[in-house]
């Protein structure tokens, strides 16, 4: 497609449940991030994927969190045992060069996931 | 380490008039700076971004604005705001990560309002 795509664009799942979230890049990026916008830490980074290697991982909040990225393309973030405070919009970007801090990122319109 | 701070997280305008979003940041070394915007329920749209060479950008939909060394700030700007405008902007820098990555550190937002 023209753009980054992510799906679901809604989740809600109960306090302890794992979800996964996926990202669609643009085609021939090679460069992918996540972040978390949430109402009290605004724009967060998580995890930085350059082709499907994860150089930076800095931003992930704990060890529940976890993505992989396959074929250079599609990303997975995964979150075991979700916790309340895991609510938020999941964002997702891709560059095409990566790791160059002039690259523009373009963002997906994000995943919604809701704890109860 | 890099910081931005927006100040107003939120500005009420009538249409027409003009705008100026402020974006303060800190850094020890040379940076890139970018705006965003995000209509709501949509992702992040790139407005414009300083690189280097002229201080004044222009970007999307008549924004511009003007990076400002000594005073360490990137405020961005527009003429004459339409219905249209209400949205969140966030202001972000990119900022060396692990591994030589950069990443970008996002303003907390500022919420634009126009209203007729």
């Amino acid at each position: 497609g023209a753009g980054v795509s992510q799906s679901p664009s809604n989740k809600v799942t109960e306090k302890g449940k794992d979800v996964e979230l996926r990202c669609d890049p643009i085609s021939g990026h090679t460069a992918l991030y996540w972040y978390r916008q949430s109402l009290g830490q605004g724009l967060e980074f998580l995890i930085y994927f350059q082709g499907n290697s994860a150089p930076d991982k800095s931003g992930l909040p704990s060890d529940r969190f976890s993505a992989e990225r396959t074929g250079g393309s599609v990303s997975t973030l995964t979150i075991q045992r979700t916790q309340q405070e895991d609510s938020a919009v999941y964002l997702c970007a891709s560059s095409s060069r990566g790791g160059v801090g002039a690259d523009t990122q373009y963002f997906g319109p994000g995943t919604r996931l809701t704890v109860l | 380490a890099q910081s931005v701070t927006q100040l107003d997280s939120q500005v009420p305008v009538f249409e027409e008039a003009p705008v100026e979003l402020r974006c303060n940041y800190s850094s020890s070394v040379s940076v890139y700076l970018f705006w965003y915007v995000q209509y709501p329920n949509q992702g992040l749209q790139l407005l414009l971004k300083y690189l280097s060479g002229s201080t004044l950008v222009k970007g999307i939909n008549g924004f511009e604005a003007e990076f400002n060394k000594s005073q360490t700030s990137f405020h961005l700007r527009k003429p004459s705001v339409h219905i249209s405008d209400t949205a969140e902007y966030f202001c972000a820098v990119s900022a060396p990560g692990n591994t030589g990555f950069q990443k970008l550190v996002f303003g907390t937002g500022t919420r634009l309002l126009v209203s007729p």
